[in-house]
């Protein structure tokens, strides 16, 4: 069975502080892609990024960075110089590469974000 | 490329009546999935239709249905509301099935008096 846990259930830092979520997913498959969404006030969620099992690299989108560990089944997710509009909740999702198989979601992760 | 649009985005009904709930995905997305979202419960899938047939169903109970068009539009139904209904349901649509990327919408707050 596939499973996606998010320990930390909320997160508080003050702005311009470096944030790291966390992600610990369970799979057999041995190809799967990883997902991280934003969930902002509004509801709706926001698409941040997609990896592949086999890709295993670093990834930076500005502030956001991604650190995929495969060994320790880790995808942890870092704001640097956190800013009040990153204040939502955070999921990380797991799906294998094909079949009917949906989403599998953590519980999220809430992060505020003091001016 | 408009995004994912549900309707109406707001609902408030009474115990009892029945209500549904509609998504129009990206334009040449052909999956649409459906989950209820709860403070206490976070988020939980419903099912996921593709190419109008049902692919996948969560742990939810028959008043719950949903169906989708040729179009792929979809929409889901839930017949005699109870209060425990009250959640925020968000479409996510994606081209096909596992694997890519789903897209949300900006969700439908029902709210069950």
């Amino acid at each position: 069975a596939q499973k996606v846990t998010q320990a930390q259930t909320e997160i508080s830092v003050v702005e311009k502080e470096d944030v790291t979520l966390d992600c610990v997913y369970e799979t057999r498959d041995t190809t799967y892609y990883l997902f991280w969404y934003k969930q902002p006030p509004s509801g709706e969620l926001v698409f941040l990024i997609r990896r592949n099992s086999f890709d295993e690299q670093n990834e930076i989108s500005g502030r956001y960075s991604w650190n995929f560990q495969k060994s320790t089944s880790s995808f942890n997710f870092t704001i640097t110089a956190s800013q009040v509009v990153d204040s939502a909740v955070y999921f990380c999702a797991l799906s294998p590469p094909s079949g009917n198989t949906p989403l599998v979601f953590g519980k999220g992760t809430r992060l505020s974000v003091i001016a | 490329k408009a995004g994912v649009t549900q309707t109406p985005r707001y609902l408030i009904k009474t115990r009892g009546q029945q209500v549904t709930l509609s998504c129009s995905p990206i334009s040449g997305h052909r999956s649409v999935s459906w989950y209820q979202q709860t403070p206490g419960q976070g988020l939980q899938f419903l099912f996921e239709y593709f190419s109008e047939t049902q692919r996948n169903k969560g742990n939810f109970p028959g008043r719950f249905s949903g169906r989708q068009f040729s179009n792929s539009r979809s929409e889901m139904n839930v017949s005699t509301l109870e209060l425990g209904d009250s959640a925020l349901y968000l479409c996510a649509t994606r081209p096909g099935l596992a694997g890519e990327t789903q897209y949300f919408g900006p969700g439908t707050r029902l709210l069950v008096l």
